[in-house]
């Protein structure tokens, strides 16, 4: 059982290049989520999905778009990057979106030139 | 928005010795508290939560204690091991968004 799966797990960009990252989970969770993790800063949420067909901006959304492509898998795109976006990021998934337990990947580790 | 404190930034105990970890929320709607450890290299991975309607939970050397009145919650490891070594991470929720606290790096010395 492969929990949450994150691809890649290293990345190099130049600023303004575009870039998916993707996330897919086996749980058959219902929500999904993208959060940034920096130094000092704790996880921030980026972008949410509360069941599939469903997403909503969350503390820190501007740069990023999303996809929830199917019940299993919820991508974040880059589309200009900049070195503000330089971050480790993370996607966890829960059975639904009230109070319940986030289970996290491994993280995407992202560096913007 | 909600506002999650957490106190102290670092932590440094010997073996065998107790580890608090204390977490204040500014939310009074907040009703789900999880506490997350996370080693180098990966993400964070759920240890121990609590809902609103419990003051105390406790999973062998970990606990968790909740104050609603004061907004505050804490982390409790008894009997300290050098692998328990790790960031940790409080976090409240209201609903869909968790909203963590900024972390604690925990160092357990033989």
């Amino acid at each position: 059982n492969a929990g949450v799966t994150q691809t890649p797990k290293f990345q190099v960009l130049k600023t303004g290049q575009s870039m998916t990252l993707q996330c897919a989970q086996d749980m058959n969770h219902n929500s999904m989520y993208w959060y940034r993790q920096d130094p000092g800063m704790g996880l921030r949420l980026i972008y949410y999905s509360a069941s599939e067909g469903t997403t909503d901006k969350g503390e820190v959304p501007n740069g990023y778009n999303v996809s929830r492509l199917n019940k299993r898998e919820f991508s974040l795109r880059l589309e200009s990057a900049a070195p503000s976006q330089t971050s480790v990021y993370f996607c966890a998934s829960s059975r639904d979106n009230e109070n319940q337990p986030q289970h996290f990947g491994d993280g995407t580790r992202l560096s913007i030139l | 928005g909600e506002n999650v404190e957490q106190h102290p930034s670092t932590l440094s105990v010997q073996e065998g010795d107790s580890a608090v970890i204390k977490c204040t929320y500014s939310d009074s709607a907040s009703n789900y508290f999880p506490w997350y450890k996370q080693e180098l290299g990966k993400g964070p991975q759920l240890i121990i939560d609590i809902r609103s309607n419990v003051g105390e939970k406790k999973d062998q050397r970990i606990a968790v204690t909740l104050n609603k009145t004061a907004k505050h919650f804490s982390l409790h490891i008894t009997e300290t091991q050098p692998e328990d070594s790790a960031v940790y991470f409080c976090a409240a929720s209201t609903g869909y968004a968790l909203n963590f606290g900024k972390g604690t790096s925990l160092l357990v010395t033989p």
